[in-house]
C-alpha cells in the first residue's frame, strides 16, 4: 500500500517555508525523499532510517517519526528553484535490496 | 556522476507487439528498477533486480517480464502491449545497502501504445 503524502498540491511565494508529509500505514524501517521537476528524473534528496533523526542540508530538512510511522518534509525560506513534484518513498523492512514505496507525490509551485 | 540511460525518450507502438525498454548504469550499482508513472499514482514498481539474473516481482508486474543478463543492463518488456500500458517508464539503480542507499534515476520513456 503506497504512503500517503499530504498535500497534493501547495503554491507558495518565494520566501515562505512549506512542510510535505507522507505517512505509512505500516511500520517504517527508513524514508527516501525525492524531487522530480517538470519532464526531467527524480533526484535523491536525503534518507531517514529508523531512530528518528531529522536531517538536513542548505533550507531543506526532514524528520522521521517512526512510532507515528510519518515523516516530514521541511522547505524552509523556498526559492524559485525548489518548484516541483516531491516523493517520498518507504521502506518496512531494511531487507537490504532498497526496494521502496512511493507516494503519490505532492507538487510543490513556487512564485515570484 | 552516476549516470542512467533510457534507450528512447520516446517510443510510440502498437496493440500487441512486442516491446522493449533499456536501461543500462555505469556505476556497477547491484539493484535496478522498473517503476511507471501516472498522473495521479506516483511512481509504482514493476520488477527489481538485485543481481544479475535475479528478479523480483514488484506492485504492478502483469503483462511485464524482465531481464539481466549483465550487470549494467536491466530490460523491461511488454510482451503484448496493450494501450493501459501507455505510460512514463522509469528505470532507476543503486547499491545494495541496509535501506540507506539512495537511487538514481533515468531521464524516463515516454511510451504510447496505439
Amino acid at each position: 500500500q503506497q504512503p500517503v503524502q499530504s498535500p497534493q498540491a501547495v503554491i507558495l511565494r518565494e520566501g515562505e517555508d512549506a512542510v510535505i508529509n507522507c505517512s505509512s500505514s505500516k511500520a517504517l524501517y527508513s524514508v527516501h525523499w525525492y524531487r522530480q521537476k517538470h519532464g526531467e528524473a527524480p533526484v535523491f534528496l536525503m534518507i531517514l532510517l529508523k531512530g528518528g533523526e531529522q536531517k538536513g542540508h542548505d533550507k531543506i530538512s526532514a524528520s522521521f517519526n517512526e512510532k507515528k510511522q510519518q515523516s516530514s518534509l521541511y522547505l524552509t525560506a523556498s526559492q524559485l528553484s525548489y518548484s516541483g513534484t516531491y516523493f517520498c518513498g518507504t521502506d518496512p523492512g531494511g531487507f537490504g535490496n532498497e526496494k521502496l514505496t512511493f507516494g503519490t507525490g505532492t507538487r510543490l509551485t513556487i512564485i515570484p | 556522476d552516476v549516470k542512467v540511460t533510457q534507450s528512447s525518450r520516446y517510443l510510440v507502438k502498437r496493440t500487441g507487439e512486442k516491446v522493449f525498454l533499456e536501461c543500462v548504469q555505469d556505476m556497477d550499482h547491484e539493484n535496478m528498477f522498473w517503476y511507471r508513472q501516472d498522473p495521479g499514482l506516483g511512481l509504482r514498481l514493476i520488477y527489481f533486480s538485485y543481481d544479475v539474473k535475479m528478479k523480483e516481482k514488484g506492485d504492478i508486474p502483469e503483462g511485464y517480464s524482465v531481464s539481466r543478463e549483465k550487470k549494467e543492463r536491466f530490460s523491461l518488456i511488454l510482451e503484448s502491449a496493450s494501450t493501459n500500458q501507455t505510460s512514463m517508464y522509469l528505470c532507476a539503480s543503486s547499491f545494495a545497502g541496509r535501506s540507506n542507499q539512495p537511487q538514481h534515476f533515468g531521464d524516463g520513456t515516454r511510451l504510447s501504445i496505439l
